[in-house]
């Protein structure tokens, strides 16, 4: 059975920290890792990543795969009250060459305290 | 305008009522999903479509059918409605052939009582 499973499901920190978020996952044909940040509405996307060892960076936040351990962690540094989200890993499954679902962990809830 | 717009935006309902959550979109992708979102447990895909004559059982279609309309409308039926299907429900997009990925409607808050 596909899973994919995200720590720790909640976490507070203050303002100026730094966080790591880790997804593992047991998916078969994978085809790739996607992170989303969630407000109070719909899942915006952060990162998609296919290759492993290859890190994704935007501004704060950076993400890295590694598809031997079957794991990814979403970094984010100087961290401000507006990352208070909740933080979705998906894993793309392969269909015919294509893309297919995506299975979803249950999220990371991150607070940020000023 | 919103690339993926959800109706209704909320709706309040009674046990055994038929409802239907309606997605349209203007991306022009050929991909549309429905999910629905409980507290604590992530998304889980409830139906998918690859095309308008291409429609899939997700892992959670049980209580649910769907309709696709057209390329770009994909609505999703609950037949009569109980309470545990008290949801947050997203729709979203994508297309076959890029490395674009699914993009999502604002969701569709559905309480049953």
């Amino acid at each position: 059975e596909d899973k994919v499973v995200q720590s720790p499901l909640s976490l507070v920190v203050h303002e100026g920290d730094t966080v790591t978020l880790n997804c593992s996952y047991e998916v078969t044909n994978f085809r790739s890792l996607l992170w989303y940040k969630q407000e109070k509405k719909a899942p915006t996307f952060l990162f998609m990543l296919t290759s492993s060892g290859i890190e994704k960076k935007s501004g704060r936040l950076s993400s890295i795969l590694d598809k031997k351990e079957l794991f990814s962690i979403l970094n984010i540094t100087a961290t401000q009250t507006g990352d208070s989200a909740v933080y979705l890993c998906a894993v793309e499954k392969n269909y015919g060459g294509s893309q297919g679902n995506l299975i979803f962990g249950k999220g990371t809830k991150l607070s940020v305290k000023p | 305008d919103a690339d993926v717009t959800q109706t209704p935006r909320n709706r309040i309902t009674k046990t055994g009522k038929r409802i239907m959550l309606e997605c349209s979109q203007t991306k022009g992708h050929d991909r549309m999903y429905w999910y629905r979102q409980d507290p604590g447990l992530g998304l889980q895909l409830i139906y998918y479509s690859f095309d308008v004559k291409d429609i899939n059982k997700g892992e959670i279609s049980d209580g649910y059918s769907v309709s696709r309309q057209a390329q770009a409308k994909f609505s999703l039926s609950l037949e009569s409605a109980i309470p545990n299907q008290t949801a947050l429900y997203f729709c979203a997009t994508s297309q076959r052939g890029t490395r674009e990925p699914q993009h999502f409607g604002d969701g569709t808050r559905l309480s049953i009582l």
